[in-house]
């Protein structure tokens, strides 16, 4: 089965401080793409980051840094000195073949919203 | 580059009346769009994929003669929310596929029925 779950509902945290947001998955698919998308209050998603299975190498881009780990099937999205325009719900998202025509399975998404 | 545009962005009807939303892939051509719909607080539900030049196809439990779906060029899919209902209001976003299988949301559209 293709599956993403995103355990935390909702995290609050104080200007400045660092938050990891956690994202597992599950997949049959040898070959798949894991993606984190942030979604503002206004609506729109933004892309934030895209993974493909055979690239384990952790990323940074400027205050955020992504770890995957096949090993443990996770790939968990740290926003660094984080900051109040940071709020917003975070989704990660799967696709490969079995979701068919590279689907998205997206997790239910973790509210962040960070104090001033 | 690979921006998604919907139109509209907000939209208020009465009961009973259709509504068609618009999506456009502004500088990229997309074979694919995919059709959302978002409750408050909710994640993202797929309700259907749209490929140019071929009918829809629509996920389980999504009624496709509720929602219509066309998608007649490249750069141009629309979704007809046919006799809407109240509880057809709701966020909807599109999006549209890549060259390398990423997504591109569109802003969304909110539909209030009364």
């Amino acid at each position: 089965a293709q599956k993403v779950t995103q355990a935390q509902t909702e995290i609050s945290v104080v200007e400045k401080e660092d938050v990891t947001l956690d994202c597992v998955y599950e997949t049959r698919d040898t070959t798949y793409y894991l993606f984190w998308y942030k979604q503002p209050p206004s609506g729109e998603l933004v892309f934030l980051i895209r993974r493909n299975s055979f690239d384990e190498q952790n990323e940074i881009s400027g205050r955020y840094s992504w770890n995957f780990q096949k090993s443990t099937s996770s790939f968990n999205f740290t926003i660094t000195a984080s900051q109040v325009v940071d709020s917003a719900v975070y989704f990660c998202a799967l696709s490969g073949r079995r979701t068919g025509t590279y689907k998205y399975i997206f997790g239910t998404g973790t509210r962040l919203k960070v104090l001033a | 580059g690979a921006v998604v545009s919907q139109h509209p962005s907000r939209v208020i009807c009465k009961s009973g009346t259709s509504v068609k939303i618009e999506c456009r892939s502004l500088d990229f051509q997309a074979t694919t769009m995919f059709w959302y719909r978002q409750f408050p607080k909710k994640s993202l539900m797929l309700m259907a994929t749209s490929n140019e030049g071929s009918k829809a196809t629509y996920e389980q439990g999504v009624e496709k003669d509720k929602f219509l779906i066309n998608h007649a060029s490249l750069t141009l899919s629309t979704l007809t929310v046919t006799s809407a209902h109240p509880e057809d209001s709701s966020f909807y976003i599109c999006s549209a596929n890549g060259i390398y299988n990423e997504q591109f949301f569109g802003p969304g559209t909110r539909l209030t029925v009364l």
